[in-house]
């Protein structure tokens, strides 16, 4: 069955450091893997897509085949990032996404 | 555009109460979906619409129904409302028409926070 992990409830950071959201799938097909953040107060929106290979708002994902992994990753952390964030899978065949349990990121001033 | 629209915002039902959650999108999307979201637990999906005339049932359906009642609207109903049912419900809506990873993308509605007491 289709799968994404992400294995952290919450990251806590201070403004200007690196933080990395970890997301793991299992699928054994090819994937298309999303980030989607939640700001405090507003609706779901989708942050990036791995097939675009685009940065957005400083944040990147790579998707690692033979780690079956789609990190979240941006160098300096700024305190209008603090959201929760999901990952989410979509497998050939299906008109649904499958998103993880999410990690809720807190930066600190 | 407004985008994906729900109604209520907010809803107190007591156990054994019915009631219906409004979704409606204006994108000429094709496919529509009803999540719940419980902390600790992401997003689930309930139930979805791949195309206008079909609905689907997703990872937890019970105690739920669907209607597609055209192509911009897409409804959820409690029959008869539990306390495990206290969440905020997302709707949200994809052009499943469209080719390569945007057929995926997902837009979503502000949500309705809904408690069972």
């Amino acid at each position: 069955a289709q799968r994404v992990t992400q294995p952290e409830k919450l990251l806590s950071v201070f403004k200007g450091a690196p933080v990395e959201l970890k997301c793991n799938y299992s699928y054994s097909g090819s994937p298309e893997l999303f980030w989607y953040v939640q700001y405090s107060r507003q609706r779901l929106q989708l942050l990036l897509r791995h097939i675009s290979r685009e940065s957005i708002k400083g944040f990147t994902a790579d998707l690692n085949k033979g780690e079956t992994s789609f990190h979240l990753k941006k160098p300096f952390a700024q305190e209008e990032d603090s959201a929760m964030y999901y990952c989410a899978l979509h497998t050939s065949g299906f008109q649904k996404l499958v998103f993880g349990t999410g990690t809720r990121l807190l930066v600190s001033p | 555009n407004a985008g994906v629209t729900q109604t209520p915002k907010f809803q107190v039902l007591k156990t054994g109460q019915s009631m219906t959650l409004q979704c409606a999108q204006d994108m000429n999307h094709n496919s529509m979906y009803w999540y719940r979201q419980d902390p600790g637990m992401g997003l689930r999906l309930i139930y979805y619409s791949a195309s206008e005339g079909t609905t689907d049932k997703g990872e937890v359906p019970n105690g739920y129904n669907v209607s597609r009642l055209n192509k911009r609207e897409f409804s959820l109903r409690l029959e008869s409302a539990a306390p495990s049912q206290t969440s905020v419900y997302f709707c949200a809506s994809s052009n499943s028409g469209t080719s390569g990873s945007r057929a995926y993308e997902q837009y979503f509605g502000p949500g309705t926070r809904l408690t069972v007491t």
